[in-house]
């Protein structure tokens, strides 16, 4: 079975910073999708990246980028130029690829609280 | 284009009550998934459905737990004889396909007293 660990509860950043949050993931599949999503305090679920794992190339959303291990099994996600409005819990989250068993479940870390401070 | 609509936001109930959680996807959506989320825990899912069908449920309580997914209406999950321990946020996601994003709703807080 498929696990995600997110081993940071909590981080803090200062605005206009950049803070790394980190996420690492177990599978024996080869074809998965991986995504950051963000729970502002309202608690809306709000996607923020997604990377398919058969592309070596980082994905990146403005301010938001990852850093994409595949032998490693890590998806690390960058916010860079931290504003007040990240203040947030990120989860990171997996989901297999194509195939007859998927069902396009996502498959969620513990979370990171992230903390902008001013 | 309205998102994925939940309602009620919040729902409480005593011991032993059922809850009703309805789940209206994004317009155009035919798959709707339902995630709970213990308080500082991240989402688990629940059960994953088609129009009329239950695709999976893999992560759903043997007991109490059902959902359904009408032809017509919204996506219902219901929790018969709730207990403390269901006290928790429901959501519901919806997508395309089972290879599309998932896009989520508000969720329902469900709080058992």
């Amino acid at each position: 079975a498929q696990t995600v660990t997110q081993s940071q509860p909590e981080m803090s950043v200062q605005e206009a910073e950049t803070v790394t949050l980190s996420c690492t993931y177990d599978t024996s599949e080869s074809d998965y999708y991986l995504f950051w999503y963000k729970q502002p305090p309202s608690r809306q679920m709000i996607l923020v990246i997604r990377q398919e794992a058969y592309k070596q190339q980082n994905a990146t959303e403005n301010r938001f980028s990852v850093n994409f291990q595949k032998a490693a099994k890590s998806f690390s996600l960058k916010i860079s130029d931290s504003q007040l409005g990240d203040a947030a819990m990120y989860f990171c989250a997996y989901r297999s690829g194509q195939g007859s068993s998927n069902t396009g479940k996502l498959i969620f870390g513990q979370g990171t609280t992230l903390q902008v401070k001013p | 284009n309205a998102g994925v609509m939940q309602n009620p936001r919040h729902l409480v109930r005593r011991r032993g009550q059922e809850a009703r959680l309805r789940c209206s996807p994004m317009k155009g959506h035919s798959h709707v998934y339902w995630y709970r989320q213990l308080p500082e825990e991240g989402l688990k899912f629940m059960v994953y459905l088609q129009k009329e069908n239950i695709i999976d449920e893999s992560g759903m309580p043997k007991e109490r737990f059902s959902a359904e997914f009408p032809k017509e209406g919204p996506s219902i999950l219901r929790i018969q004889q709730v207990v403390r321990g269901d006290s928790a946020a429901y959501f519901c996601a919806s997508s395309t396909s089972s290879q599309r994003e998932q896009y989520f709703g508000p969720g329902t807080r469900l709080t058992v007293t």
